[in-house]
């Protein structure tokens, strides 16, 4: 069965620290590897994705470590703001060609204090 | 321009009863998608359409059916509601379904009450 495991559930990080979510995966076929950032009452938007080819990807403060042979990938958030309180979702991409589909984690609640 | 639109945004509904979630977007996105977030924010694909086909039907209850009558419009209709179909739905579309860099756009979400 298609899994993608994430931790921790919920994180208090104090405002310049560092944030970091942890995801791990079974399917060694999964091909694309995004991460989600959900705000309330609102709907999960893309902030960042990596390939499994690349071992870490940097897109401003938000950087994706991924360790291909561990099966885990994980999610940096430098110098953490508190407009970067939201709930994290990491997901892998699996599944036949034209069948494609997204399995997402569990979700982290991301909470940054001033 | 809001480019994933669902309505309504809420649905308070007593059991038994049938109910429908509109779904559009202008994005031009060949693909559509229901997901369902339960009360612990798990993100769950429901089905997924492509130029109107349906691609994924993942084992959801037959009382679920999405219809997509054009490629920028793909509803839900529940019959029959239980109380565990409370939960968040989110349509979401994405430019295809297999390639790479196709990322998904959500709506802001349905939260569906079944009292």
């Amino acid at each position: 069965q298609q899994q993608v495991k994430q931790s921790p559930q919920s994180l208090i990080v104090q405002k310049g620290g560092i944030s970091i979510i942890n995801c791990a995966y079974e399917n060694t076929a999964f091909d694309y590897f995004p991460w989600y950032q959900q705000f309330p009452g609102k709907g999960p938007a893309l902030l960042i994705a990596i390939r499994p080819d690349v071992s870490e990807k940097k897109e401003g403060r938000f950087t994706i470590s991924f360790n291909k042979s561990a099966k885990q990938f994980s999610l940096h958030i430098m110098d953490s703001q508190p407009g970067d309180s939201a709930t994290y979702f990491c997901a892998a991409r699996g599944g036949d060609f034209g069948n494609e589909k997204l399995t997402f984690g569990t979700g982290t609640r991301l909470t940054i204090i001033p | 321009d809001t480019a994933v639109s669902q309505t309504p945004k809420y649905l308070v509904t007593q059991m038994g009863n049938d109910k429908s979630i509109k779904c559009e977007q202008n994005l031009g996105h060949d693909t559509m998608y229901w997901y369902k977030q339960d009360s612990k924010k798990f993100l769950k694909i429901m089905f997924s359409y492509n130029n109107k086909e349906l691609i994924i039907n993942e084992t959801v209850p037959n009382r679920f059916s999405p219809k997509s009558p054009d490629k920028a419009h793909l509803n839900l209709h529940i019959n029959s509601l239980e109380l565990g179909d409370s939960a968040v739905y989110f349509c979401a579309s994405s430019p295809s379904l297999s390639s790479y860099n196709s990322p998904l756009h959500f709506g802001n979400g349905t939260r569906l009450t079944v009292t």
